[in-house]
């Protein structure tokens, strides 16, 4: 496609549940990042793949975050056992290798835990 | 913590006016790239423009520019000939050396009125 894609753009679910959001990055990008934006604040980094793997999951707050990107293109954010303060705006974003950190963001996935 | 502090939680102007808002950041490092991206309602977030450290020239993007004083750790954006598609959320940020990963300020609420 012609930017980054992610779906849903809303999701609202109950606390607990598993939930899984959806990056398409753009085609040919290697780089793909996952931030979390709470209400009111700047976008806060939670992976980075370069291609296949996990480059750098420093910022995943804890172990009910995982994110996947099997074959080097679209990734999954998958949360276990979703809290309230879970929600939040999920954006995804990619780059191409080695670019001076100008990254091409989505419209993010909207997350309410109710 | 190597944050990124943007003073001006909101600002508004009249259109066609100059303004300029204000990005501090905390880091020894000698090399890394600043950044300033918009995020209009829709939620995408649009690189305005970019600074490389060791660059002493201030970068400039037709109406927009920045003032860079590294030794201050300031590093400001300066609209002009504001137009009202220029409201949005804007946000600092800076990319830490040999790393990928942004590290983003609260970001400054701009309103241009008509």
């Amino acid at each position: 496609g012609a930017g980054v894609s992610q779906t849903p753009s809303n999701k609202v679910t109950e606390k607990g549940k598993y939930v899984e959001l959806r990056c398409d990055p753009i085609s040919g990008h290697t780089a793909l990042y996952w931030y979390r934006q709470s209400l009111g604040q700047g976008p806060e980094f939670l992976i980075y793949f370069q291609g296949t793997g996990a480059a750098d999951d420093s910022g995943l707050p804890n172990d009910r975050f995982f994110a996947v990107r099997p074959e080097g293109s679209v990734s999954t954010l998958k949360i276990q056992r979703t809290e309230r303060g879970d929600s939040a705006v999920y954006l995804c974003a990619s780059s191409l290798q080695g670019s001076a950190g100008e990254l091409f963001f989505g419209e993010g996935s909207r997350l309410t835990v109710l | 913590a190597q944050t990124v502090t943007q003073s001006q939680p909101e600002m508004s102007v009249q259109e066609a006016e100059t303004v300029t808002l204000s990005c501090t950041y905390d880091t020894s490092e000698s090399n890394y790239y600043l950044f300033w991206y918009k995020q209009p309602p829709s939620r995408q977030m649009i690189l305005v423009i970019r600074q490389e450290a060791y660059k002493q020239q201030n970068a400039t993007e037709n109406r927009f520019s920045v003032n860079f004083q590294k030794a201050a750790k300031s590093f400001s954006l300066k609209i002009s000939d504001s137009q009202l598609g220029d409201t949005a959320m804007y946000f600092c940020a800076r990319r830490p050396q040999g790393a990928q990963k942004l590290v983003f300020g609260q970001g400054t609420r701009l309103t241009i009125n008509p």
